[in-house]
């Protein structure tokens, strides 16, 4: 079946430094992969995507590479602010293309001046 | 982006009884909706997806007489807990997608706790 693994949080990091926000997946055929944010009290929103193999999803800094051969997407930041932290989820959307996501579990990020 | 606007963001119901979420596309008609559901620290669950005018296609586990869900309009769907007891208690996360686009849109979620 379709699962999403993350590492587990909280995160906690100082202003500037890198991010890494590890993901893994299992999957039937070639799915589409996301990173969704979720900000306090707000609704999630799409960070970044990648459709196929080797794509790389970028946005606000975010960076994430589809890695086929290591079933990976691992969401990375060169220099993290305080306005990161969030709730940041990593999901799937099976080849069906039904927009059904499958998410992981989330990992809190916590910046700190 | 377009707007999901969930309502409410956060109630309480006594155990028995029912209570009812809204989640609405403000600016785009959404053709599929979908529900999902958020334990504590836990992934986002997805519960059923439903299309507007049919009837709702539930996920493996879920009991379709306790989450009642109507998609009568293209910018309306509702979801409602039927006899809600205190194991019910969740967050509750809406998505929309258009029929055009494949991005689906989120609410900011709906906190019930029943006592």
């Amino acid at each position: 079946g379709n699962s999403v693994t993350q590492m587990e949080g909280p995160v906690t990091l100082s202003e500037e430094a890198f991010l890494t926000i590890n993901c893994t997946y299992t999957a039937t055929g070639y799915p589409s992969l996301f990173w969704y944010v979720q900000y306090p009290g707000e609704g999630l929103q799409l960070l970044l995507k990648a459709t196929k193999a080797d794509d790389k999803g970028s946005n606000k800094g975010f960076e994430a590479t589809y890695r086929k051969e290591t079933t990976s997407f691992h969401l990375e930041k060169g220099s993290v602010q305080v306005s990161d932290s969030a709730v940041y989820f990593c999901a799937l959307s099976p080849p069906s293309n039904t927009g059904k996501l499958i998410f992981g579990q989330g990992t809190t990020l916590q910046v700190k001046p | 982006g377009a707007v999901v606007s969930q309502h409410p963001s956060r109630v309480i119901c006594k155990s028995g009884t029912s209570v009812k979420i809204e989640c609405r596309s403000l600016d785009f008609q959404a053709t599929t909706m979908f529900w999902y559901r958020q334990f504590p620290k836990q992934s986002l669950m997805l519960m059923a997806t439903s299309n507007e005018g049919s009837k709702a296609t539930y996920e493996q586990g879920v009991e379709k007489d306790k989450f009642l869900i109507n998609h009568a309009s293209l910018t309306l769907s509702t979801l409602t807990v039927t006899s809600a007891h205190p194991e019910d208690s969740s967050f509750y996360i809406c998505s929309a997608r258009d029929g055009t686009g494949w991005q689906a849109f989120f609410g900011q979620g709906t906190r019930l706790t029943v006592v």
